[in-house]
C-alpha cells in the first residue's frame, strides 16, 4: 500500500524559506507511470495547486507561483521536496503531497506550515 | 490560466439527488476529476476522468460531462457525505487547477 507522509518544520519566518520533504513507501518515485504534485489549502479556503513533476525531473509549476518555487525528486531516498522563498502569511497553509496519474489518487495527510512575522 | 467554476454551497436532504456542477473552458478538450474533502482530512479521488469511480467508492457516487461543464451526482445522499468537494483538471501544457470547492451540506 503507497504511503506519502509530509515532513517538515510548522513554523517559518516571513521572507525566509519554507522547505518540505515528502517520504514515499511502498512504491518507487522513479516509476514511469505516475507524476508527483504538491498542493496547499490555506486554513479555511480550498486547494490550491502548487506543482509537479515527473521522474525524469521536468516540472511544472503554478503560473502565480513559479518565480518563488522549486521542487526536486530524490529518487534513492524515495523522497520528493518543495522549496518555497521568500515566504508571507499567504503562504500559510496545509501542503500536501500526493501521487498523480489521472487524478491524484494518494496524499500524504499534510503539514501545517504558519508563517510568522 | 484557466479557471473552473464551481458553487459554493449545495444543501439536500438525506436520501435525495445532489449534483455538483463544475465550469470552465478547459473542461471541454480534458478530463475532470472530483475529490471529498472532509474536515481535518486529506482529499480523497472520487472521480476520474469525467466518469470513472475507484472501486473503493460508493456506487451512489457519479460523474458526466457536457461541453464545458461536468456535474457530480450524488444519489441517496447520507449524513456521511457532508463534506467539502472539489473539481480539478489540467491541461496540455502541464498547469493543473482546482476549483473553489462545494460545501455540501446534509439537511
Amino acid at each position: 500500500q503507497l504511503q506519502l507522509r509530509e515532513s517538515g518544520p510548522g513554523l517559518v519566518k516571513a521572507s525566509e524559506a519554507l522547505s518540505l520533504t515528502c517520504i514515499v513507501s511502498g512504491g518507487s518515485i522513479g516509476n514511469t507511470t505516475y507524476y508527483w504534485g504538491w498542493v496547499r489549502q490555506p486554513p479555511g479556503k480550498g486547494l490550491e495547486w502548487i506543482g509537479t513533476i515527473y521522474y525524469t525531473g521536468i516540472t511544472y509549476y503554478n503560473p502565480s507561483l513559479k518565480s518563488r518555487v522549486t521542487i526536486s525528486l530524490h529518487t534513492p531516498k524515495n523522497q520528493l521536496s518543495l522549496r518555497l522563498t521568500s515566504v508571507t502569511a499567504a503562504d500559510t497553509a496545509v501542503y500536501f503531497c500526493a501521487r498523480y496519474s489521472y487524478g491524484f489518487h494518494y496524499w500524504g495527510q499534510g503539514n501545517l506550515v504558519t508563517v510568522s512575522s | 490560466s484557466y479557471e473552473l467554476t464551481q458553487p459554493p454551497s449545495v444543501s439536500v436532504s438525506p436520501g435525495q439527488t445532489a449534483r455538483i456542477t463544475c465550469s470552465g473552458d478547459i473542461l471541454a478538450k480534458q478530463y475532470a476529476y472530483w475529490y471529498q474533502q472532509k474536515s481535518g482530512q486529506a482529499p480523497v479521488l472520487i472521480i476520474f476522468k469525467d466518469i470513472e469511480r475507484p472501486s473503493e467508492i460508493p456506487e451512489r457516487f457519479s460523474g458526466s460531462s457536457s461541453g464545458t461543464t461536468v456535474t457530480l451526482t450524488i444519489s441517496g445522499v447520507q449524513a456521511v457525505d457532508e463534506a467539502d468537494y472539489y473539481c480539478q483538471s489540467a491541461d496540455n501544457s502541464g498547469t493543473w487547477v482546482f476549483g473553489g470547492g462545494t460545501k455540501l451540506t446534509v439537511l
